[in-house]
């Protein structure tokens, strides 16, 4: 069974820290793997990564992926309070309709 | 440009009661179309999906349907809502074919059971 695993569940930091957010996966057939934001209503989209060891970056954010250890970290570096929302990865199998398997997501809470 | 609705934002219904979710795709033909659930404070549970018309796929057995009468609409309906039911709802479309696609939602449907 498909599988994706973030860690932490859930953290609190300080405006201006740097914080990193963990994915971990099992698929089958890997395709791609995407990170998403949900801060009220629809999540959004970040970072599609395909191959491993290229970093992908937009502004303060930017991902990476390790295929061969099965893992991903989303960076965001001097966070603001806008940061704040849910992080959402999911990784998306070769095979079948091209439906992504979603992690439980990474609440995080940036503090003024 | 692509853009994708979805309504109603909030329903609250009681139990046994019908229901019906409506969404729509404007600007692209023949997506795949998906409805993601989203308990409290978890990720996202795929529901259903659909890569052509009349053409819908369960991922997991429940008390809830869907349908896809036309290429850019899909609707998800139950007969008789259950209290465990209650949660956000989420439309989601992509680019039919098996190209890598970002998947898009809709601004979701909280509904509440009671």
């Amino acid at each position: 069974e498909d599988k994706v695993v973030q860690s932490p569940l859930s953290l609190v930091v300080h405006e201006g820290d740097t914080v990193t957010l963990n994915c971990s996966y099992e698929v089958t057939n890997f395709r791609s793997l995407l990170w998403y934001k949900q801060e009220k209503k629809a999540p959004t989209f970040l970072f599609m990564l395909t191959s491993s060891g290229i970093e992908k970056k937009s502004g303060r954010l930017s991902s990476i992926l390790d295929k061969k250890e099965l893992f991903s970290i989303l960076n965001i570096t001097a966070t603001q309070t806008g940061d704040s929302a849910v992080y959402l990865c999911a990784v998306e199998p070769s095979q079948g309709a091209q439906k992504l398997v979603f992690g439980q997501g990474t609440r995080l809470t940036i503090n003024p | 440009s692509q853009t994708i609705h979805q309504w109603p934002a909030t329903l609250v219904q009681p139990v046994g009661s019908p229901l019906s979710l409506e969404c729509t795709v404007e600007g692209t033909s023949n997506p795949n179309l998906y409805w993601y659930r989203q308990a409290a404070g978890r990720g996202l549970q795929l529901l259903f999906y659909s890569v052509g018309i009349g053409q819908i796929s369960s991922e997991v057995p429940q008390n809830l349907s869907a349908s896809r009468p036309q290429d850019r609409q899909f609707i998800l309906s139950s007969k008789k809502l259950l209290l465990s039911d209650s949660g956000f709802y989420l439309c989601a479309w992509k680019t039919g074919g098996s190209g890598a696609n970002v998947l898009t939602f809709g601004a979701g449907s909280r509904l509440t059971v009671l």
